[in-house]
């Protein structure tokens, strides 16, 4: 059974700081892993999708990496907004022994983002 | 960008009643999901459906609840006899397979039974 889990719970930083948000993945037969942002009361925004035979991917001020082997995954960004802050989901997808398509979540990354 | 859809927006329902959530997935995925969210906890799976049958489900997943593809486009999720604690946001979600595309989010349906 896939566990996800994401490192910090919560992460309280000044405007313009570069941050890391960790998250780390049991089972490693994954399709892909997916990234999404949650504002409070909101849906899920998607924000990166890594295939597994990828390494990372970059949009704007975001950069996701992918280590299928060692079951991880970090988002990285760079010079940091109050826009930002929101809570941070990890959600690797699929099972490549099963053939099961679903995404699991992490309880995600807290961000705020202080003017 | 195509948009998963869902409505309601927000229901309300009393305890014991049945709730139908609709969802429009993106019309050339071919994977439809549902998945819960308890107010401050994290995001569930309950089901998927591919090929007009469910492909995998959750524990959460019990015989109150069902799904149902009635024609081309909508997708539903229905609840029997709600009880408090199916109070959630819903979120359906599509794909069009898992091996090469993401997974697309609608809204959600905030769900609360009184």
């Amino acid at each position: 059974k896939q566990e996800v889990t994401q490192i910090p719970a919560a992460l309280s930083v000044p405007e313009g700081e570069n941050l890391v948000l960790n998250c780390s993945f049991t089972d490693s037969a994954i399709y892909n892993l997916q990234w999404f942002r949650q504002d409070p009361g909101k849906g899920l925004t998607s924000l990166l999708l890594i295939q597994s035979s990828q390494r990372e991917q970059t949009s704007g001020r975001l950069n996701a990496s992918l280590d299928k082997s060692s079951g991880r995954s970090t988002l990285y960004i760079a010079a940091s907004q109050p826009g930002d802050s929101a809570t941070y989901l990890c959600a690797p997808g699929g099972n490549m022994n099963t053939g099961f398509q679903k995404l699991v979540f992490g309880t995600g990354t807290r961000l705020l983002v202080s003017p | 960008e195509p948009e998963v859809t869902q409505t309601p927006s927000h229901q309300v329902t009393q305890m014991g009643q049945e709730v139908i959530l609709r969802c429009v997935p993106i019309s050339n995925h071919l994977y439809f999901y549902w998945y819960r969210q308890i107010l401050g906890q994290k995001v569930e799976f309950l089901v998927s459906f591919y090929n007009n049958e469910i492909s995998e489900k959750s524990e959460i997943f019990d015989d109150q609840f069902s799904v149902e593809r009635p024609d081309g486009s909508n997708f539903t999720l229905k609840i029997r006899s709600t009880k408090l604690e199916d109070s959630a946001m819903y979120f359906c979600a599509s794909s069009a397979g898992a091996s090469v595309y993401g997974y697309t989010f609608g809204s959600g349906t905030r769900l609360t039974v009184v």
